[in-house]
């Protein structure tokens, strides 16, 4: 059981390049989330998904879209890089009715 | 504002002993509170989970309490082992028709040979 997977792993990206990151889950979850994690902060909330077919923005929003392509999968696209967007990328899911949220390993981006 | 804070920031400490880490939030409406660890270069992974009528809970060497007065909660890790090094997170979430998760900076622990 995979649980909540994401890639890539790493990605170094220069000032206006573009990216999508990738996340699925195989627990038939219904919410997904999407957060980075920065130094001295708690994760913030950029995206999320209540169910298939609906995205709503966070905390942390700006320069950042999002698609639930189905119920598996939730990516993360970043249109025009920049500098401010390093940081370490956790996509989570939730179950319907369930408290816990799982996250996946982390993409840890770069913009140079 | 709903917000969590953690303390100490860091800690280190000799394996075999006991530490304990502080939890305090103003979080409304509340739901539940949940420790996580956090392997360097890992995602979270839940520890426990205290609901409001829940005072203390066990799992294995980390006991939680929760004092839902005073808002705060605490995590106390027994006979600490070198695989404990982590870094520690309390998450409170608030359920008031979207379900939200408010996550502390959390309490690097780093447990020395």
């Amino acid at each position: 059981n995979a649980g909540v997977t994401q890639t890539p792993k790493f990605q170094v990206l220069k000032t206006g390049q573009s990216m999508t990151l990738q996340c699925a889950q195989d627990m038939n979850h219904n919410s997904m989330y999407w957060y980075r994690q920065d130094p001295g902060m708690g994760l913030r909330l950029i995206y999320y998904s209540a169910s298939e077919g609906t995205t709503d923005k966070g905390e942390v929003p700006n320069g950042y879209n999002v698609s639930r392509l189905n119920k598996r999968e939730f990516s993360l696209r970043l249109e025009s890089a920049a500098p401010s967007q390093t940081s370490v990328y956790f996509c989570a899911s939730r179950a319907r009715g369930g408290t816990e949220a799982f996250f996946g390993q982390g993409t840890r981006l770069t913009v140079v | 504002k709903n917000q969590v804070e953690q303390s100490p920031q860091s800690l280190i400490i000799l394996e075999g002993k006991n530490c304990t880490l502080q939890c305090n939030y103003t979080v409304s409406p509340f739901s539940n509170l949940r420790w996580y660890k956090q392997d360097t270069g890992r995602g979270p992974v839940s520890l426990t989970i205290m609901t409001f009528s829940e005072n203390t809970k066990s799992n294995g060497r980390y006991t939680a309490t929760l004092d839902a007065d005073t808002k705060q909660s605490s995590l106390h890790i027994t006979a600490s082992q070198l695989s404990d090094s982590a870094s520690y997170i309390c998450v409170v979430s608030q359920n008031s028709g979207t379900y939200k998760y408010i996550f502390g900076t959390g309490t690097r622990l780093k447990v020395l040979a």
